[in-house]
């Protein structure tokens, strides 16, 4: 198995432009998240999805902070518009439902400048 | 607000001896707990874990402890070596809802 995928694995953008980061979770999972890891408030969770429903988007910063899982292989997190304080390294994990193990992608590091 | 609380944000010791890591909670409702690895470059990889029924799990050098009426759990890694350098988070899991501590940096000198 190829384990979660991500892309891209590095993103730099300009202030004000679109962001869009996506996920491909372990085939046969049926759970997935969206982790964004700052030096200062570690690793958070923004968005979680079970059966591609969202469950929790309470961690999700603000309206500027979207996501969508079409299908149970494929998540994308949107960021429109981005701002400075954007900038962190954001994870994807994946996991079979009432299975507390997540399998963690290799995350996407994002510069907004 | 953070649940999940890893107050050191680095630990350095002696290849051979042990490595405490320590984490601390306030919902009482987390069932499930959880150490991650995570190496630089990489996404954090599953370690070990332990129910809140259980208050010890051991899987080789690692044996991870859970004080429940403390809201507290500690990973303990003897003897360390110096492969066992990463950033480690304490998680914990109630339903599927997963919230992290800000991981402690350990260092383990040869």
């Amino acid at each position: 198995d190829a384990g979660v995928i991500q892309s891209p694995r590095h993103e730099v953008t300009e202030m004000g432009q679109e962001v869009t980061l996506r996920c491909k979770p372990i085939s046969g999972h049926n759970s997935l998240f969206w982790y964004r890891q700052t030096m200062m408030r570690g690793l958070e969770l923004l968005i979680y999805f079970n059966n591609n429903v969202p469950i929790d988007d309470s961690g999700m910063p603000e309206d500027r902070f979207s996501a969508k899982m079409p299908n149970a292989s494929f998540s994308t997190l949107k960021i429109q518009p981005s701002e400075p304080r954007d900038s962190a390294v954001y994870f994807c994990a994946s996991s079979f439902s009432g299975i507390a193990e997540q399998y963690f992608g290799p995350g996407t590091r994002l510069t907004v400048t | 607000d953070q649940q999940v609380k890893q107050n050191s944000p680095s630990l350095s010791v002696q290849e051979g001896r042990i490595s405490i890591l320590n984490c601390d909670y306030t919902n009482s409702m987390f069932d499930y707990f959880l150490w991650y690895k995570k190496y630089p470059a990489e996404g954090p990889t599953f370690l070990i874990s332990i129910s809140s029924i259980k208050d010890k799990n051991e899987d080789g050098r690692f044996t991870v402890f859970l004080n429940k009426s403390a809201k507290h759990l500690s990973l303990h890694i003897v003897p360390s070596q110096p492969g066992d350098s990463a950033v480690y988070f304490c998680a914990a899991s109630v339903n599927n809802d997963m919230r992290f501590g800000a991981g402690t940096r350990l260092t383990v000198k040869p």
